[in-house]
């Protein structure tokens, strides 16, 4: 019963480094989302996919990019890390999209960017 | 544009007391979808309630309820008989049918139950 796996768990960038972070999803679902979580706020669509070889922005894709080459996987790219970015990063999926159905949540990426 | 707005942002409480945590939502559109999801301390988000804008009967689940109100703009939560446990983020977000994947969520509200 894995879900929805994130890797790492905790990092911390310097200015201007690049990392990518993993999303990984076993339930075969073709909706996989990014989303950041800032203190105090609420969860920001970052990038989303509805299938394997599409994607789409958010609402605050700044500083970010996605591919989905496979069903199962989605990571997140941050090519020059700013401070900005500092942020928990939440990967999730769903079969039938946000609307139709609840959405399946990791357990999160703490990303410090200093 | 959608707007989830969940006004009170931390809440203590004493175990067994009843606990309600607001939800006013923004949106143009005639078809949408209301959400709660919990956050405990592990940091994963837990879906506990999916509404349509047609379906304005209440739901209750086990010591979970939920009042939807369109006149309002509202889709309250209602723990009853708080327990430890219940401790956590809870967050409401809306979902329009017409931007479907875009997921627009409160800022959440901390609720605390204390033994």
């Amino acid at each position: 019963n894995a879900g929805v796996t994130q890797t790492p768990k905790f990092r911390i960038l310097k200015i201007g480094q690049s990392m990518t972070l993993q999303c990984a999803q076993d339930m075969n679902h073709n909706y996989m989302y990014w989303y950041r979580q800032d203190p105090g706020m609420g969860l920001k669509l970052i990038y989303y996919s509805v299938g394997a070889g599409i994607t789409d922005k958010g609402e605050v894709p700044n500083g970010y990019n996605v591919s989905r080459s496979t069903t199962e996987d989605f990571p997140l790219r941050l090519e020059l890390a700013a401070p900005s970015q500092t942020s928990v990063y939440f990967c999730a999926s769903s079969s039938l999209g946000a609307t139709n159905e609840k959405l399946f949540f990791g357990s999160g990426t703490q990303l410090s960017v200093l | 544009a959608q707007k989830v707005t969940q006004a009170q942002t931390e809440i203590s409480v004493v175990e067994k007391e009843d606990v309600t945590l607001d939800c006013v939502y923004e949106t143009r559109d005639t078809t949408y979808y209301l959400f709660w999801y919990k956050q405990p301390p592990s940091g994963e988000l837990v879906f506990l309630i999916r509404r349509n804008s047609f379906d304005e009967q209440n739901e209750i689940s086990g010591r979970y309820s939920w009042n939807f109100q369109k006149s309002t703009s509202s889709f309250n939560f209602t723990i009853t008989a708080s327990q430890v446990v219940d401790s956590a983020v809870y967050f409401c977000a809306l979902s329009e049918a017409e931007a479907n994947n875009d997921m627009r969520f409160g800022a959440g509200t901390r609720l605390t139950v204390k033994p």
